[in-house]
């Protein structure tokens, strides 16, 4: 089992619907949780940090579930403008020395 | 500005050639990172760094070298040894203040061999 998985997708949803997706995490004493973006050929840039209480920017929502060992990632009213790789990244504490796991990523490609 | 820069953007490397890429931040950030990215795969751990005049193996540090001699600089070298170096690299930083610090990514390298 992959320390942390991600569907591939891709997810192809039209402009202003919902999507969500997962990312599940093997190490339970895992304390960090982000999510990136990615666009083709570009660096990952951060999206937000996954808080134990779950946390909303805008449009997006990033929760985690200890007990089943997951975050998900919702983006509401989806804009062209979203689509890119999500990366999920867990970090095994807080210290810069803590191992950090990037997820392969799952693609997701809005349509007018 | 502050930020991440990398060197060149695109890297071609002969059979049996050393390359060196650049990686330079401004943040003041203590911790500096390597990454291999290969179509549809995630991030790889190359080396990392936490402070001046040290560095640590990350999974994947076969075929390649680093230094850290300055606090802004932390340049990867892929030797010879690296038989499969064609890949996106990236590198990072962040703080080491602790908390839910984040890494920043500069614009990355593409390394091609002839």
């Amino acid at each position: 089992r992959k320390e942390v998985e991600q569907d591939p997708g891709p997810f192809n949803v039209p402009e202003g619907a919902t999507v969500a997706f997962n990312c599940t995490y093997s190490n339970s004493a895992s304390q960090s949780f982000f999510w990136y973006r990615q666009d083709c050929r570009k660096e990952p840039k951060l999206l937000m940090s996954v808080y134990s209480s779950g946390n909303e920017d805008g449009r997006f929502t990033a929760q985690l579930n200890r007990a089943s060992q997951y975050i998900s990632l919702l983006i509401r009213d989806s804009k062209l403008s979203d689509s890119a790789t999500y990366l999920c990244v867990v970090k095994g504490g807080y210290s810069s020395a803590s191992k950090i796991i990037f997820g392969s990523g799952t693609r997701l490609s809005i349509r007018p | 500005d502050g930020g991440i820069t990398q060197s060149p953007k695109y890297l071609f490397r002969k059979e049996g050639q050393n390359v060196t890429l650049s990686c330079e931040q401004n943040l003041n950030h203590d911790a500096m990172y390597w990454y291999r990215q290969d179509p549809g795969q995630g991030l790889r751990l190359i080396y990392y760094s936490q402070i001046v005049n040290d560095f640590q193996k990350g999974d994947i540090a076969e075929g390649y070298s680093v230094s850290r001699e300055k606090k802004e600089s932390f340049p990867l070298t892929v030797t010879s040894a690296q038989k499969n170096p064609t890949a996106f690299y990236l590198c990072a930083s962040s703080s080491a203040s602790g908390g839910q610090e984040t890494q920043y990514f500069g614009p990355g390298t593409r390394l091609l061999v002839l």
